[in-house]
């Protein structure tokens, strides 16, 4: 049974290049959330899809957007990009169908770095 | 504002000995609180979770105490192990909703 799966692994953009960073979820998941862990901090949540739509966002600007395919795999965009937007981006999965989006599972991460 | 406070930010504890992480949270509509480990370069993996219906779970060595009413829980690892550092985070979320990080607590465990 495969995890959650990120790619790439690491990435190296200078200011104002866009990115776009890739999850595939835990088999059977329908739901994918993305969340930004700066160095020494614990993960902020960034946006959730499920069923293809945006359902929640967290406090970041509309430099980072998103999308979710019919296989329920998602992309995170972030555009103009800051030093400041340095940080492992983590993708979780989880089931929203069965009621148990509690459970989110994480992938590795991409560890984006902006110079 | 910081809604799940954790301390301490660093622990280091003995082989064999009980290492104690805790949490305070402020939203009382929060009804998941799970704790993540993390070992550096991976992804947080899901160690243990309880609902606010019970006070204490157990899984193995891990323990989570909590205490609805002082709105704090904490993690228990008993006999701790130099393979338990890791970094830990307590969290918090409502159903349906995402979940709130902790900043941290940074595990050694002295061979």
């Amino acid at each position: 049974d495969a995890g959650v799966t990120q790619s790439p692994t690491h990435l190296i953009k200078t200011r104002g290049q866009q990115v776009t960073l890739r999850c595939s979820p835990k088999s059977g998941h329908d739901t994918v959330s993305w969340y930004q862990q700066a160095l020494g901090q614990g993960p902020q949540f960034i946006f959730q899809y499920y069923e293809e739509e945006e359902r929640q966002r967290g406090n970041f600007p509309d430099r980072f957007s998103g999308h979710q395919f019919p296989n329920y795999s998602s992309e995170l965009n972030v555009n103009a990009l800051l030093l400041g937007d340095s940080a492992l981006y983590l993708c979780a999965s989880s089931l929203v169908s069965a009621r148990s989006t509690d459970t989110q599972y994480f992938g590795p991460g991409t560890r984006l770095t902006v110079l | 504002q910081q809604q799940v406070k954790q301390s301490p930010q660093s622990l280091i504890v003995q082989k064999g000995g009980i290492s104690i992480i805790n949490c305070a949270y402020e939203n009382t509509a929060f009804d998941y609180f799970p704790w993540y480990q993390q070992f550096p370069g991976k992804g947080p993996a899901l160690l243990i979770a309880i609902r606010p219906d019970v006070s204490e779970k157990k899984e193995g060595r891990f323990t989570i105490s909590f205490n609805k009413s002082a709105k704090q829980f904490s993690l228990h690892i008993m006999d701790s192990q130099p393979g338990d550092s890791a970094t830990y985070f307590c969290a918090a979320s409502k159903r349906d909703d995402k979940i709130i990080f902790g900043k941290g607590t940074r595990l050694h465990i002295l061979p």
